[in-house]
């Protein structure tokens, strides 16, 4: 089953800051990955955090602690076009580097 | 590039039909992998491909059959559809460096099984 955990649903108003947290249960993982879907259309990469600490890319940033089995997506400057599904995942050292999603937090951006 | 395309874009099928979900891509990827989606749901790993000649199940490989012949192709067949089988079929490939990642996906096959 899944080990990977995420909230279902966060709602944001516009040019605020969102966090979507995904903890996990599992060790021996090279990295964590974030993806973002629009209205079932295909996902889309958005970061890869394979040490611990904060990725930055623009408005996204992305944060792991191994430590802490937990990681986070920060969201700035919301627009109304982030409006999406948000999945963490995990590639497992015991499971020959595949890569294993969340159940997605959808998110909804209002003005 | 065209990345990674999959045929076709829906399909119908009567249960215990058998048919193939192309997926091709042109980035010269090693990795490749077949996901279903369902309402609500996450994406689920149904098979794997760390290159051609290999393949791995992944979470939910039952009823489902892969081949890897060429870096390019992967195709997903269903052996006896299923209504259980209804879902959003993705393809994707991925590379790796020493820092990251990164997984591209095609646009989807939607399959209905009555």
């Amino acid at each position: 089953g899944q080990s990977l955990e995420q909230p279902s649903e966060v709602t944001a108003v516009e040019g605020a800051i969102v966090q979507i947290n995904c903890t996990y249960q599992t060790s021996g993982f090279y990295g964590l990955s974030w993806y973002q879907q629009h209205d079932g259309g295909a996902p889309t990469f958005l970061s890869y955090n394979a040490l611990d600490g904060l990725e930055e890319t623009g408005r996204f940033s992305s944060f792991l602690s191994r430590s802490d089995s937990y990681g986070y997506l920060l969201l700035q400057e919301l627009q109304m076009k982030d409006s999406a599904s948000y999945f963490c995942a995990v590639r497992r050292y015991n499971q020959g580097g595949k890569l294993i999603f969340g159940q997605g937090t959808e998110l909804s951006v209002k003005p | 590039n065209a990345g990674v395309t999959q045929t076709p874009k829906f399909q119908v099928l009567k249960t215990g039909q058998s048919m193939t979900l192309q997926c091709a891509q042109d980035m010269n990827h090693e990795y490749m992998s077949w996901y279903r989606q369902d309402p609500g749901m996450g994406l689920r790993l149904i098979h794997y491909s760390v290159g051609a000649g290999i393949t791995d199940q992944g979470e939910v490989p039952n009823g489902y059959n892969v081949s890897r012949s060429t870096t390019e192709d992967f195709p997903l067949r269903l052996l006896s559809a299923a209504p259980s089988q209804t879902s959003v079929y993705f393809c994707a490939s991925s590379y790796e460096t020493a820092s990251s990642y990164e997984q591209y996906f095609g646009p989807g096959t939607r399959l209905t099984v009555t």
